[in-house]
């Protein structure tokens, strides 16, 4: 299966609301979750089950969707946020991550 | 806190294995699966395969078959993910990851294989 994040590359100011979107090439019921990875650091659980906050992460991350059309969104973008996005399907093995989305500073 | 530690960087020649280990910790071993995804510089996040703790049992992915083996040791909590036949296109960070069905949490820290002659 194969994920397809948009955009590729996102440049973005502190306070902007962000919205990434995967989709998938069939569907993967509600099988998605959302990592954030920082340079050399290992990446971080966000989101699984397509919209279920992982324990600790702020509030601000939100996830949705179902299917074949999955989004992340930031409400109010901080500064530590400034990463790569990643999708990922567990639905169907072999299991497939989206090609990222880098978040810069405008 | 449940954690998975990995071994040290590698420098591997082509042709050659390489083995790469990931100690967990703070949860029972044998609960839960452990995946290895691997990322090439600059490059994206590439799922290598599974293995079921507690039998052994393993399924990997198509691209790595027969060039991949990953065991377990229970006695020491350890998993192995060993990659053979290596060339240069396999230089990437190594990840192993425990995996609830829905997830992937925690991950360890990645270890770094370069392949060079």
């Amino acid at each position: 299966i194969q994920l397809t994040q948009s955009p590729s590359f996102l440049s973005a100011s502190v306070g902007d609301r962000v919205t990434i979107t995967c989709r998938a090439s069939q569907g993967i019921s509600n099988y998605l979750a959302w990592y954030q990875q920082k340079p050399g650091r290992a990446p971080d659980l966000l989101i699984y089950a397509a919209y279920t906050l992982q324990s600790g992460v702020p509030s601000r991350f939100s996830g949705s969707g179902s299917g074949t059309e999955f989004t992340l969104t930031i409400s109010s973008l901080q500064p530590e946020d400034f990463a790569t996005y990643y999708c990922q399907q567990l639905n169907t093995y072999p299991l497939t991550f989206g090609g990222g989305t880098k978040v810069e500073i405008k | 806190q449940v954690q998975l530690v990995q071994s040290g960087a590698e420098v591997a020649k082509p042709g050659a294995s390489v083995k790469v280990s990931c100690k967990a910790s703070g949860y029972t071993f044998t609960n839960y699966y452990i995946h290895w995804v691997r990322q090439a510089p600059g490059q994206g996040l590439e799922w290598m395969g599974i293995i079921d703790p507690s039998g052994g049992s393993t399924t990997y992915a198509q691209k790595f078959q027969g060039r991949v083996t990953m065991t377990r040791d229970t006695s020491t909590s350890t998993l192995y993910m060993e990659l053979s036949s290596l060339r240069s296109e396999d230089t990437a960070v190594y990840y192993c990851a425990r995996g609830p069905t829905s997830r992937f949490d925690p991950w360890g820290q990645g270890t770094l294989v370069t392949v060079s002659s």
